[in-house]
């Protein structure tokens, strides 16, 4: 497809359970976000990639979050035992290379925690 | 650290008015700023994206500016209609290369 895509769209967990989400970008582009939005809030930073490294995972709430992008392509953002706070829509972005181009977003993946 | 902020939290006006939505964000040092429309349990849209050197964008009714030296941001929406009722939110890229999105404005357009 032409879009940044998420998978799942939606995930349903219980609490203390591991979660992977899955992010696949725009064929070429090397910048990748992660954000997560609650209710009536706006979206919030929670890890930079270029390439395939992590330039800034300042936004990551805890040692519980953690994501990977090893081929400098997909990304997976992945939470352990989850907690119900954890829940919200989380929404990956995408970025050609430079830092004047436009961010595409994907749809998100929305995660509820029983 | 960068703050976006954006006024009003929630704006209804009637089906035919001209608008003015506003972004304010407290680190001038940014690449561009981009708005972005949302409508209930969806993804983001791109609206308009400006660069730090340029001053203004235009896409039919939407035009946005931007005064990097004040911090501010406004999206203007001419002739609204029903359609244009969504979430619209601000976000700026800083030097740092991370986004910083503001809480949104809800906006809702009385037919």
């Amino acid at each position: 497809g032409a879009g940044v895509s998420q998978t799942p769209s939606n995930k349903v967990t219980e609490k203390g359970k591991y979660v992977e989400l899955r992010c696949d970008p725009i064929s070429g582009h090397t910048a990748l976000y992660w954000y997560r939005q609650s209710l009536g809030q706006g979206p919030e930073f929670l890890i930079y990639f270029q390439g395939t490294g992590a330039a800034d995972d300042s936004g990551l709430p805890n040692d519980r979050f953690f994501a990977v992008r090893p081929e400098g392509s997909v990304s997976t953002l992945k939470i352990q035992r989850t907690e119900r706070g954890d829940s919200a829509v989380y929404l990956c972005a995408t970025r050609r290379d430079s830092n004047t181009d436009t961010q595409y977003f994907g749809p998100g993946t929305r995660l509820t925690v029983l | 650290k960068q703050e976006v902020t954006q006024i009003p939290a929630a704006l209804s006006v009637p089906e035919g008015e001209n608008l003015v939505l506003n972004c304010s964000f407290t680190d001038s040092a940014i690449y561009n700023l981009q708005w972005f429309r949302q409508d209930p349990g969806k993804g983001l849209t791109s609206l308009l994206l400006i660069q730090s050197s340029q001053r203004e964008q235009t896409s039919g009714r939407l035009n946005a500016s931007l005064d990097k030296s004040s911090g501010r941001s406004t999206l203007y929406i001419a002739a609204s209609q029903p359609g244009d009722s969504a979430t619209y939110l601000c976000a700026v890229l800083g030097r740092d290369d991370k986004i910083i999105f503001g809480k949104g404005t809800r906006l809702h357009i009385l037919p």
